[in-house]
């Protein structure tokens, strides 16, 4: 079967790092994508990892363990509009997307 | 700039009627898909296309069906409305089975 989970809250402070994990069990794996939605809108992407190892893109960056079947997206700096849900997704065997049920992150001031 | 657009927004409808939601995308992506959206499941997939006159059933392609007649449109069909299709629909698609989705704004549908 496929499994992927992920925290369904987290919480965190204004300035502050958070690390969202992300773990999976699936048929095959072609990828990992992680998504932020914020409330009432689409998910945008965020990130792409196919290879071990950690991806760099601004305040985000995220890290992929194939072996581990496990994922994190690490935010830094965090602003208040960084809350919002973020979507934890593995292309399987067949490519096709199965997602997680998202963390939702809430940053106070 | 191109985009992938969802109508309508939202929608109320009756148990048992036929309803159709739009997507049309002019990314020229040959990659669409329908996922819902509802509390506690996250993003399940519905149905899927990777070119015209292809079609593939997701995970939750029950009382549902698509058409890809050309590349821009991917309709999606309710052939009997239930309340449990009470729902947020997301259209997506995408250039290549490794590229990142593209998502339309969503139709909220109600059915009552």
């Amino acid at each position: 079967g496929q499994n992927i989970d992920q925290p369904t809250e987290m919480t965190a402070t204004e300035g502050a790092i958070v690390q969202i994990n992300c773990t999976y069990q699936t048929s095959g794996f072609n990828g990992l994508f992680w998504y932020q939605q914020h409330a009432g809108e689409a998910p945008t992407f965020l990130s792409y990892n196919v290879l071990d190892g950690l991806e760099e893109k601004g305040r985000f960056s995220s890290f992929l363990s194939r072996s581990k079947g496990y994922s994190y997206l690490l935010l830094k700096e965090l602003q208040m509009k960084d809350s919002a849900s973020y979507l934890c997704a593995v292309r399987d065997y067949t490519d096709k997307l199965i997602f997680g049920t998202g963390t939702r992150l809430q940053v106070f001031p | 700039d191109a985009e992938i657009t969802q109508s309508p927004r939202h929608k109320i409808t009756e148990t048992g009627r036929q309803v159709t939601l739009a997507c049309h995308q002019t990314w020229n992506h040959n990659n669409m898909f329908w996922y819902r959206q509802d509390l506690g499941h996250g993003l399940r997939l519905i149905h899927y296309s990777y070119g015209v006159q292809d079609t593939n059933k997701g995970e939750v392609s029950d009382g549902y069906s698509v058409s890809r007649s050309n590349t821009e449109d991917l309709p999606l069909t309710l052939e009997s409305a239930a309340s449990s299709q009470t729902s947020v629909y997301f259209c997506a698609s995408s250039e290549s089975k490794n590229s990142p989705l593209h998502f339309g704004n969503g139709t909220r549908l109600t059915v009552t």
